[in-house]
């Protein structure tokens, strides 16, 4: 696709459930960045990708999240045992480089966690 | 750690006035990028401008520009004439450069509003 894609847009879950966010970055893209935002605050990072491989995970906050990138394209965000404090907007990212210039953004998957 | 501040949480402006955004950052690499992000309500940062550190001359996209002062870790941005399409969140952000996987680190933001 032209952009970065993400889904859902929003997403309204019970604390305790299971969720999956997907991010389908710029075609021929090897580096993918997943941020979370909270409200009002600038993205913090999550996890970055460099092909297949989680190159970067020291921003996950537990062991309830996990991301997967299978094939080197398509990412999928994983949130188990969800909380309130998970509530966010959680933003991927793409790049045609992992060590030059800028990154390239979707908008955003909102979780509620109710 | 990089940190990057951004100290005016909001900001507002005239329709057709000029506008400064301040940010300052700390690091201790010598070699990285810059940049100043615009999100809109549609949640989707939008790059406004970037600088690469190695570059003395200041970054001018149409009606933004950028002072850049290396020595005094400030990357501010100005922008001229502005519309109301300006009101926005914007982030000022940093990146070190030639280093793999090296991931955009960001400011808190600050607010535009344009006022009519």
């Amino acid at each position: 696709g032209a952009g970065v894609s993400q889904t859902p847009s929003n997403k309204v879950t019970e604390k305790g459930k299971y969720v999956e966010l997907r991010c389908d970055p710029i075609s021929g893209h090897t580096a993918l960045y997943w941020y979370r935002q909270s409200l009002g605050q600038g993205p913090e990072f999550l996890i970055y990708f460099q092909g297949t491989g989680a190159a970067d995970d020291s921003g996950l906050p537990n062991d309830r999240f996990f991301a997967v990138r299978p094939e080197g394209s398509v990412s999928t965000l994983k949130i188990q045992r969800t909380e309130r404090g998970d509530s966010a907007v959680y933003l991927c990212a793409s790049s045609p480089s992992p060590t030059a210039g800028e990154l390239f953004f979707g908008e955003g998957s909102r979780l509620t966690v109710l | 750690a990089q940190t990057v501040t951004q100290s005016q949480p909001e900001m507002s402006v005239q329709e057709a006035e000029t506008v400064t955004l301040s940010c300052t950052y700390d690091t201790s690499e010598s070699d990285y990028y810059l940049f100043w992000y615009k999100q809109p309500p549609s949640r989707q940062m939008i790059l406004v401008i970037r600088q690469e550190a190695y570059k003395q001359q200041n970054a001018t996209e149409n009606r933004f520009s950028v002072n850049f002062q290396k020595a005094a870790k400030s990357f501010s941005l100005k922008i001229s004439d502005s519309q109301l399409g300006d009101a926005a969140m914007y982030f000022c952000a940093y990146r070190a450069r030639g280093t793999s996987g090296s991931r955009l680190t960001f400011g808190e933001g600050t607010q535009l509003t344009v006022n009519p």
